[in-house]
């Protein structure tokens, strides 16, 4: 079962305006990850936020947590045509010893040029 | 540098039939992951290794079998394909340095297969 769920499952925007995208967990976390996929290709990592870290930025892109209501955001802001993909968040659920990575159903984001 | 390789790209299999996709990454990586994705379902993982020799169930393992004889290489093999396998798979690994709980997956570019 997923423990991330993202939301909204599709986005669509034009040139220019910012994205957000959310993301919910079932249990406690150590970290949380999120991750773009552009059409064909496999997933590539874009930011880490600690269970400890309230916001986080790279660049363009600005994630938040709260842990009280286990969900994390990401924002992406001046959006590109090219920024056009799927978002995924990643957390790590324990099991058998090993933290195993657990991806949520993602978002799809189109950006109009 | 290569990153994670998956071999075949594409495949189209009948149902009954075998084979085996490939993943060789080239980081030294000690975990390495095979995943499925379905529209609408998200990665869900099948299999996965914490170390050669070793190999563990994932999420949806049923169907399928792993090999990690090698640190490089994780083999995913389906001996007898059916159409609910078809799929698009992805392979991934990730380091054990050390803030282990903090290094990211690298993927790669999927295998996308169908059975008829």
């Amino acid at each position: 079962s997923q423990q991330g769920e993202e939301d909204p499952q599709a986005l669509s925007i034009q040139e220019g305006e910012n994205a957000t995208m959310n993301c919910s967990y079932k249990t406690s976390i150590n970290n949380l990850q999120w991750y773009r996929q552009n059409s064909g290709r496999g997933l590539v990592h874009l930011i880490l936020i600690r269970s400890n870290e309230r916001e986080k930025h790279s660049g363009r892109l600005r994630v938040t947590l709260d842990t009280s209501k286990k969900s994390s955001s990401l924002l992406i802001t001046a959006s590109r045509a090219a920024d056009t993909a799927s978002y995924f968040c990643a957390t790590l659920h324990a099991s058998g010893g090993s933290y195993i990575p657990t991806f949520g159903r993602g978002t799809s984001l189109i950006v109009h040029p | 540098n290569a990153g994670v390789t998956q071999t075949p790209k594409f495949r189209v299999l009948k149902t009954g039939q075998s084979m085996t996709l490939l993943c060789a990454q080239d980081m030294n990586h000690e975990y390495m992951y095979w995943y499925r994705q379905d529209p609408g379902m998200g990665l869900r993982l099948i299999h996965y290794s914490v170390g050669e020799g070793t190999t563990a169930k994932g999420e949806v393992p049923d169907g399928y079998n792993v090999s990690r004889l090698k640190k490089q290489n994780f083999l995913l093999g389906l001996e007898s394909a059916a159409p609910s396998q078809t799929s698009v798979y992805f392979c991934a690994s990730r380091s054990d340095w050390d803030r282990i709980l903090d290094s990211p997956l690298h993927f790669g570019n999927g295998t996308r297969l169908t059975v008829t």
